[in-house]
């Protein structure tokens, strides 16, 4: 079946340190891939998306390339900051009926 | 509206107690997801709505929890009996179609005592 794989957390860096949260799925055909960000209090809102394979979502710093040949979607940002602070999800959806599913969270903690 | 609506956005019941949930979902949005998600956990899925398709009940954690939606509007997410371990926030979402982003309400933290 469709699933969504992260990197356990939680992750603590420095600010202006670089991020990398892996995420890989498994799913047939050609899915759409999400990121989605959950600060603190708040709730869940899309962060960056890629449609199909080599596209590239970007957004607030915030990078990930759709790779088909690693089935990988890692997030990546080359300074973070204190109110990068948040839980991090990997998410994916499929062209068919189905409903989109979810990775378990990344924390991530950036410190002064 | 403007944004996915949840209410109530709190709710303290005592164990044994029948619950229900309220979902207003953006308008025009075919597909209705309700998620839980416990204190510093993830997201788990409980019920899919895609237009008038038979929802997906796959998540659905025992037969206490039910969920209903009418056409394309309003979803309630009903817990019977509520426990203790049923205390969690209770995520609704919905998007445009099955493949573009979903919009999530800000939540309903329910809490059993």
């Amino acid at each position: 079946g469709n699933s969504v794989t992260q990197m356990e957390g939680p992750v603590t860096l420095s600010e202006e340190a670089f991020l990398t949260i892996n995420c890989t799925y498994t799913a047939t055909g050609y899915p759409s891939l999400f990121w989605y960000v959950q600060y603190p209090g708040e709730g869940l809102q899309l962060l960056l998306k890629a449609t199909k394979a080599d596209d590239k979502g970007s957004n607030k710093g915030f990078e990930a390339t759709y790779r088909k040949e690693t089935t990988s979607f890692h997030l990546e940002k080359g300074s973070v900051q204190v109110s990068d602070s948040a839980v991090y999800f990997c998410a994916l959806g499929k062209t068919s009926y189905d409903k989109v599913i979810f990775g378990p969270g990344t924390s991530l903690s950036v410190i002064p | 509206g403007a944004g996915v609506s949840q209410s109530p956005s709190n709710k303290v019941t005592e164990k044994g107690k029948d619950v229900e949930l309220r979902c207003d979902p953006i308008s025009g949005h075919t597909a209705l997801y309700w998620y839980r998600q416990r204190l510093g956990q993830g997201l788990e899925f409980l019920i899919y709505f895609q237009g008038n398709s038979a929802p997906d009940k796959s998540g659905l954690p025992s037969d206490r929890f039910s969920a209903e939606r009418t056409g394309e509007s309003v979803s309630t997410l009903t817990i019977q009996r509520t426990q203790q371990e049923d205390s969690a926030v209770y995520l609704c979402a919905s998007s445009f179609s099955r493949n573009t982003e979903a919009f999530f309400g800000q939540g309903t933290r329910l809490t059993v005592v």
